[in-house]
């Protein structure tokens, strides 16, 4: 079975500074993928960033980027440079290859900018 | 982005009567899902379905149930709503054939159950 957990229910962050969001999980599986979401206040899931679990170098989208260790089965989000419009809740979720392709999500992290 | 509608976008109905969220998808993908998001619990997995008529449980699908007679459509089903299933639902879809294709989701649905 997948976990995913996120131990931090909220989290903020100075303007222009930089914030990290921690994600844990369990999987007994190899082939498996990582991924973070953003959801703003409208509602909308919009995927930030993604990592395959075989690749050791982490994935880098802009000023978003993970810090992905699979032995210690982390992944978390670095935001730099924090926006106003990076405030949203972030949800980590895993998903492994193959089978029902469904993705399991932690609780997700509130993040708060502020000016 | 990918082409998914929810339908109704909001919704408030009584304890004990039946409700059918609608997903529909122009993307031709073979995998679809419902989810529900609750404060505190994140999204969590209802039904979802790997093809048309092919169908199996998620992790909370107590209460639901779900039809998919067409690749495009996929239908969730409250039977007698009640007010625990008051949450915002989600759909999504994906691709398999994309070895890294994450979910795309709709825009989701407030369900109120008074």
């Amino acid at each position: 079975a997948q976990t995913v957990t996120q131990s931090q229910p909220e989290m903020s962050v100075q303007e222009a500074e930089t914030v990290t969001l921690s994600c844990t999980y369990d999987t007994s599986e190899s082939d498996y993928y990582l991924f973070w979401y953003k959801q703003p206040p409208s509602r909308q899931m919009i995927l930030v960033i993604r990592q395959e679990a075989y690749k050791q170098q982490n994935a880098t989208e802009n000023r978003f980027s993970v810090n992905f260790q699979k032995a210690a089965k982390s992944f978390s989000l670095k935001i730099s440079d924090s926006q106003l419009g990076d405030a949203a809740m972030y949800f980590c979720a895993s998903k492994i290859q193959g089978g029902s392709e469904k993705l399991v999500f932690g609780k997700g992290t509130k993040l708060t900018v502020n000016p | 982005d990918a082409g998914i509608t929810q339908s109704p976008r909001h919704k408030v109905t009584e304890t004990g009567t039946p409700v059918t969220l609608r997903c529909h998808q122009t993307e031709n993908h073979r995998y679809m899902y419902w989810y529900r998001q609750d404060p505190g619990h994140g999204l969590r997995l209802i039904h979802y379905s790997y093809g048309v008529k092919d169908t199996d449980k998620g992790e909370v699908s107590d209460g639901y149930s779900v039809s998919r007679s067409k690749t495009e459509d996929f239908l969730l089903t409250l039977e007698s709503a009640t007010s625990s299933q008051t949450s915002v639902y989600f759909c999504a879809i994906s691709s398999p054939e994309s070895r890294y294709s994450p979910l795309h989701f709709g825009n989701g649905t407030r369900l109120t159950v008074t």
